[in-house]
């Protein structure tokens, strides 16, 4: 049973950062992608970013390029996100996910953790 | 990119009755299509990947169809349990793009 439990979220003022942390087990996690998607209050599911099981491929939301960042440590299962320059826009739950037997798409997901930019 | 616009955004239905949503895709994505469903408070599951393969475990009233950039998601008989909202989702290449959510109601 794979379990993704992420951490790091918190209120952050306009401009600040924040990383985010997705913590994997029951599995192996360094063959699988994995990805951010996050969840405004009361909106629907929108993709942030994707890396590839050996961290050498990534993707990101136009919304986030430039500002966020993705990567991975498979030898201790977590996957990271470094958000920088974050606006009120960014206030999300932010759930990691991770591929099932296809790429780009998530089987597995963690509960999220809550970001929240605000003055 | 890709845009997925689904409809209706939301619909209240009766137990028993056939429920369609609908998934429109901007450009040819083939059978690239999964469906998710998120019940209020909880994260979103997988019902459906390849446009119309169920995923294990996932009840045989949810169904899929659709090719291209048409896809449908039918339930056959609405049961209270499947209150939720409901995602179409493209996953030929990135980015990956969701649908803007369908809530069902009974």
């Amino acid at each position: 049973q794979v379990q993704l439990v992420e951490s790091g979220g918190g209120v952050v003022q306009p401009g600040g950062s924040l990383r985010l942390s997705c913590a994997v087990s029951g599995l192996t996690h360094s063959t699988s992608g994995m990805h951010w998607v996050r969840q405004a209050p009361g909106k629907g599911l929108e993709w942030v970013a994707f890396i590839r099981y050996d961290g050498n491929k990534k993707h990101y939301a136009d919304s986030v390029k430039g500002r966020f960042s993705i990567s991975r440590d498979n030898s201790k299962n977590i996957m990271y996100l470094q958000m920088n320059s974050l606006t009120v826009a960014d206030t999300a739950v932010y759930f990691c996910a991770k591929d099932g037997d296809f790429v780009f798409l998530p089987v597995d997901w963690g509960q999220g953790t809550l970001v929240t930019v605000s003055s | 990119d890709i845009r997925m616009t689904q409809s209706p955004s939301s619909l209240s239905a009766s137990a028993g009755d056939r429920v369609t949503i609908t998934c429109q895709a901007t450009q040819d994505i083939s059978s690239y299509l999964a469906w998710y469903q998120q019940k209020p408070g909880k994260v979103p599951k997988l019902l459906i990947y390849a446009a119309s393969t169920l995923q294990s475990g996932v009840p045989s009233r949810f169904s899929g169809s659709g090719s291209g950039t048409d896809f449908t998601l039918t339930i056959t008989s609405l049961q209270p349990e499947d209150v939720a909202t409901y995602y179409c989702q493209k996953y030929n290449l990135a980015p990956l793009t969701f649908g803007g959510g369908t809530k069902v109601e009974i």
